[in-house]
């Protein structure tokens, strides 16, 4: 069964800081696509980046690259300069390219700090 | 151009009742997705339709039904409410489905049941 882990429930960081949020996912499907969406308290999903299974090089999207690592399949998002407006519910995601069915992680939340 | 519409924005129904919410989604996207968004279970998928036709389905029971329109305008229904329905209810739309095709999430439906 595909699974998405996202084990960091709540983080606290410095603004100006740089961050990473761990995603680990599971399946044996070989053709898949991994997401990141932010979710402030608005509650309104904003998709972030995009990172296809056989992408050779990691996405980056302005502040916001994924750390892809096939073999250990994990897709950790980094955000890099941290900002106040960066402070939000993260979550991973993965889509299966056979079915598009789109698995969730549970989230990371994300405190930045002045 | 118009984003993903959702209404209502907020409902409030009682046990045994039944809901209906609408999503509208961006002009051109002829694929539309419904997820279910609680404290307790994270974001969950419930249902795709592409062109008027459900292509996927989550582990939701019957009660959970939807279906779309020919305008791409999508309809979820909940029969028989239960207090365990109250949730977030997000719409999400995309041009087409698979590989990087970004989903675009509506503001969501804020379902309480009492």
């Amino acid at each position: 069964a595909q699974k998405i882990t996202q084990t960091q429930p709540g983080m606290f960081v410095q603004e100006k800081e740089a961050v990473t949020l761990d995603c680990t996912y599971d399946t044996s499907d070989p053709s898949y696509g991994l997401f990141w969406y932010k979710q402030p308290s608005s509650g309104e999903m904003i998709f972030l980046i995009y990172q296809g299974s056989y992408d050779q090089q990691n996405a980056t999207e302005g502040r916001y690259s994924l750390n892809f690592q096939k073999a250990r399949k994990s897709a950790n998002l980094v955000i890099s300069a941290s900002q106040l407006g960066d402070s939000a519910m993260y979550f991973c995601a993965m889509r299966l390219n056979r079915d598009d069915k789109i698995i969730f992680g549970k989230g990371t939340r994300l405190h930045i700090l002045p | 151009k118009a984003g993903v519409t959702q209404t209502p924005r907020y409902l409030i129904k009682t046990r045994g009742q039944q809901v209906t919410l609408s999503c509208s989604p961006i002009s051109g996207h002829r694929s539309v997705s419904w997820y279910q968004q609680t404290p307790g279970q994270g974001l969950q998928f419930l249902f795709e339709y592409f062109s008027e036709t459900q292509r996927n389905k989550g582990n939701f029971p019957g009660r959970f039904s939807g279906r779309q329109f020919s305008n791409s305008r999508s309809e979820m229904n909940v029969s028989t409410l239960e207090l365990g329905d109250s949730a977030l209810y997000l719409c999400a739309s995309s041009s087409a489905t698979g590989g990087s095709n970004e989903q675009f999430f509506g503001p969501g439906t804020r379902l309480t049941v009492l």
